[in-house]
């Protein structure tokens, strides 16, 4: 049973607009969420995360928006550059322990000149 | 700093071998982890440690033994390779106990074909 989806497999947006990377979880102990970013034949580079308490956070070009009555969590990339094509995860923690991270199947982002 | 560095990159075995998957990290973490990554999947975790002497099981440690002799070390042991252990295996470290809410540093991975 996924406790984390990322329901869409790939995504393609064209340079310079949005793009939006959603979320969705299904264990409520999660209270911390994480986004990770994928290069082939790299290992996973932490991009941005938000704790439960809140409903928004932003770093630069990012954004992560929770909304916890839906157990719904979404990525925006404003402006979408080039070097931003890779595979993204969604990762989530019961922080309780150190259980590590469930993560989502990832989302292919393509983004097109 | 080296971060978090994996060996090898790159392994064939049979079925039946066994074989060491290593992982370093000069951080000064606590908290170290084993992830697998299969086609079309995320992350799966394998086995965790909190610090040196003590591991633990994750979602899929089955056909895994791990060991923590080291704060800096942190070795992948497969027994007796099967088919069903081909994948991708990354390591990763972070600073505390709580593993979840720190954020974790992977390694480049190590790429396992088991024939």
């Amino acid at each position: 049973d996924q406790q984390v989806k990322q329901n869409s497999p790939s995504l393609s947006v064209q340079e310079g607009r949005i793009s939006i990377l959603n979320c969705d979880y299904t264990n409520s102990m999660f209270d911390y969420f994480l986004w990770y970013k994928k290069y082939p034949a790299e290992g996973p580079t932490f991009l941005i995360s938000i704790s439960s308490i809140k409903d928004k956070n932003e770093d630069g070009r990012f954004t992560v928006f929770l909304n916890k009555s839906a157990k719904h969590l979404s990525l925006h990339i404003v402006p979408s550059q080039p070097g931003d094509s890779a595979v993204y995860f969604c990762a989530a923690s019961d922080g309780g322990g150190a259980d590590g991270l469930t993560f989502g199947k990832g989302t292919h982002l393509i983004i097109q000149p | 700093n080296a971060g978090v560095t994996q060996t090898p990159k790159f392994q064939v075995l049979k079925t039946g071998q066994s074989m060491t998957l290593q992982c370093a990290q000069d951080m000064n973490h606590e908290y170290m982890s084993w992830y697998r990554q299969d086609p079309g999947m995320g992350l799966r975790l394998i086995h965790y440690s909190v610090g040196a002497g003590i591991t633990d099981q994750g979602e899929v440690p089955n056909g895994y033994n791990v060991s923590r002799s080291t704060t800096e070390d942190f070795p992948l042991r497969l027994l007796s390779a099967a088919p069903s252990q081909t994948s991708v295996y990354f390591c990763a470290s972070s600073y505390s106990l709580a593993g979840g809410k720190e954020t974790q540093y992977f390694g480049p991975g190590t790429r396992l074909l088991v024939l």
